[in-house]
């Protein structure tokens, strides 16, 4: 069975510009979930989808948005980018929300702004 | 506030040597317990989790983690370590109410020294 898939695998943007990252969760699974990975952060949590809801929000600002379609897919949009925006951009998607299940990660978009 | 620690930044095993990467937390009720690994450029995956019942858990790769409520830890361990365990490790936890984001310590970095 297909794994997570996060496309573009590597993003170059300019500073001031807007992006738009894609994820595709496992087969049957409704929750997905963003994480924004960087050095000296680590892992922080963005935002998580079910079933087309938004069912929990991270601490970043209202550049970071996202959704999510009726077929699972999810995306997220930064829009006017900043330098500190570069970062791996991890989705993760789950079975179900809200229970002891983990989750299966992609491989991440590395998105770099200059 | 929910919280994850891990202590060390990184970690450095000799080959052969049994291994421990530690992981503390902090939370309100009682938590679902996980251990992701990350390998360069890549998602994470999923190593092992504790929901209930025995507190030493048993993962993938030959990993396990002993769960201790009243030192509220969760600390990875291996008997032997393989220069191939050497990669990026995540201790996360996952609420068990109705705000169930996954949060995530910052990661330890384990180094194996042939």
């Amino acid at each position: 069975k297909a794994g997570v898939t996060q496309t573009p695998r590597y993003l170059i943007k300019t500073r001031g510009q807007q992006v738009t990252l894609s994820c595709s969760p496992i087969s049957g699974h409704r929750s997905v979930s963003w994480y924004q990975q960087t050095p000296g952060q680590g892992l922080q949590f963005l935002f998580e989808y079910f079933s087309e809801t938004q069912r929990n929000k991270g601490n970043f600002p209202g550049r970071f948005s996202g959704r999510q379609f009726s077929n699972s897919r999810s995306e997220m949009n930064v829009s006017t980018l900043e330098l500190g925006d570069s970062a791996l951009y991890l989705c993760a998607s789950s079975s179900e929300a809200g229970t002891a299940y983990g989750y299966t990660f992609g491989s991440g978009t590395r998105l770099t702004v200059v | 506030a929910q919280s994850v620690a891990q202590p060390e930044d990184q970690v450095n095993v000799a080959e052969g040597n049994p291994l421990t990467v530690k992981c503390t937390y902090s939370v309100s009720g009682n938590p679902y317990l996980f251990w992701y690994v990350q390998y360069p450029n890549r998602g994470l995956q999923f190593l092992l989790k504790y929901i209930t019942g025995d507190n030493l858990v048993k993962g993938s790769y030959g990993f396990e983690a002993e769960f201790n409520k009243s030192q509220t830890s969760f600390h990875l361990k291996k008997p032997s370590a393989l220069v191939s365990d050497s990669a990026l490790y995540f201790c996360a936890v996952r609420l068990v109410n109705r705000d169930d984001k996954i949060i995530f310590g910052k990661g330890t970095r384990l180094h194996i020294l042939p």
